[in-house]
């Protein structure tokens, strides 16, 4: 079945730790995003890349970063900069050009 | 700054009633305004509007754009336990393809 994957479902980081989500897709949809949500808030956008070894910056990158190696994989991650890490982070892939986006099932990342 | 407003940011009404969603948004370079139905995880797409006046229908759920008065609203009639879910409005621009603003949501609950 297409879709797109995000694991692990919850994530736990120690102070002073780099961690990395996963986000995969095989919609063969080109643009990728990457969103923070906190409760009670909508979805702000961390990085999104439209095409393979290509990203750009979206409202709220600071203390995060991302890669695109692969069309198929946008791998987040939550460097020890980001001070407030504690949030639910949501993957998303379109095709370039149509504004519908898909989403993952989300990882909520959980500071110990 | 680009700034997308949903009222109320929460509503409690009872089964069969019927609510009205409400999304503003002050933006450069508007292209589309979607909304979106998040229940526990991943939102799913409800409707993508582009044209002011031109309503959009899917079952009891309904949506119309004004372009002028820079807002839209989404209808929901004779409303059931299984709408109570985070309903989000994101609008997207058409400066950098994909690129997206969402509001806070509104979260409905529908009590039997």
């Amino acid at each position: 079945d297409g879709g797109i994957t995000q694991s692990p479902k919850y994530l736990f980081r120690k102070e002073g730790q780099n961690v990395t989500l996963s986000c995969e897709q095989n919609l063969n949809h080109d643009a990728m995003y990457w969103y923070r949500q906190d409760p009670g808030q909508g979805l702000r956008l961390i990085y999104y890349s439209q095409i393979v070894n290509d990203f750009q910056k979206g409202d709220i990158a600071e203390g995060y970063s991302v890669s695109r190696e692969k069309k198929e994989s946008f791998p987040l991650t939550v460097t020890s900069a980001q001070k407030n890490p504690t949030a639910f982070y949501l993957c998303a892939s379109s095709i370039v050009g149509q504004e519908t986006q898909y989403f993952g099932p989300g990882t909520r990342l959980l500071v110990l | 700054e680009d700034k997308v407003v949903q009222s109320p940011l929460s509503l409690v009404v009872h089964e069969g009633d019927t609510v009205t969603l409400n999304c503003s948004y002050e933006v450069t370079n508007f292209r589309s305004l979607l909304w979106y139905k998040q229940e526990k995880k991943a939102p799913t797409f409800l409707f993508m509007l582009t044209s002011s006046g031109i309503e959009k229908k899917s079952g009891r759920l309904s949506s119309i754009l004004d372009k002028k008065e820079l807002f839209s609203i989404l209808n929901i009639t004779a409303t059931q336990t299984g709408d109570s879910a985070i309903y989000l409005c994101a609008v997207i621009h058409n400066t950098n393809a994909g690129k997206s603003t969402f509001g806070d949501g509104t979260t409905l609950t529908v009590k039997p």
